[in-house]
């Protein structure tokens, strides 16, 4: 079963409007993952935020986890077209050592 | 080079074919996982290793089979296509240190018919 629900699954904007999606899990974590899958393609991490932290940053992602509502979101700022891909966020399961994946978010920027 | 490759990249069988898909790595890497992408469901894991001697199953492992021929090279068979077995495949690797940040191979689209 899924660990993770992400939503919305779908989000169109326009270019230069930020995009946030939200993962939802339901076990403890040693840490939350977002990739990003540009159509049929191979998987790619985009960042990480360990169990401890509370929000962490990098360029124009901005990430929050709070453990106690068990819930992520990543917060893209300012979105270009190049940006339009699906979101998957990815739980690493305290004492398992693997990831589960979300659905995943299918995100659309038009210029 | 990339660093987590695939082969084939597409392949369309016949129901009841046998069928292995590669993958190999330069990393350096442990560990290797073999994912399955249907739409709509994400990814969910059939198989990994974290070591040349270590087999684990995933949640969805009947149907499949793997092997790890060195630490770089881990395959998936199917032995008995079937239709259902129509997706995309994903390998991944892991330095199995820390955070457990995985690095995907392009995939494999499998078409059974």
């Amino acid at each position: 079963s899924q660990q993770g629900e992400e939503d919305p699954q779908a989000l169109s904007i326009q270019e230069g409007e930020n995009a946030t999606m939200n993962c939802s899990y339901k076990t403890s974590i040693n840490n939350l993952q977002w990739y990003r899958q540009n159509s049929g393609r191979g998987l790619v991490h985009l960042i990480l935020i360990r169990s401890n932290e509370r929000e962490k940053h990098s360029g124009r992602l901005r990430v929050t986890l709070d453990t106690s509502k068990k819930s992520s979101s990543l917060l893209i700022t300012a979105s270009r077209a190049a940006d339009t891909a699906s979101y998957f966020c990815a739980t690493d399961r305290t004492g398992f050592q693997k990831l589960v994946f979300g659905t995943g978010t299918r995100l659309l920027v038009s210029p | 080079d990339a660093d987590v490759t695939q082969t084939p990249r597409n392949r369309i069988t016949k129901t009841g074919k046998r069928i292995m898909l590669e993958c190999s790595q330069t990393k350096g890497h442990d560990r290797m996982y073999w994912y399955r992408q249907d739409p709509g469901l994400g990814l969910r894991l059939i198989y990994y290793s974290f070591d040349v001697k270590d087999i684990n199953k995933g949640e969805i492992s009947d149907g499949y089979s793997v092997s790890r021929q060195a630490q770089a090279k881990f395959s998936l068979s199917l032995e008995s296509a079937i239709p259902n077995q129509t997706a995309l495949y994903f390998c991944a690797t892991s330095g199995g240190l820390g955070d457990n940040e995985q690095f995907f191979g392009p995939g494999t689209r499998l078409t059974v018919l």
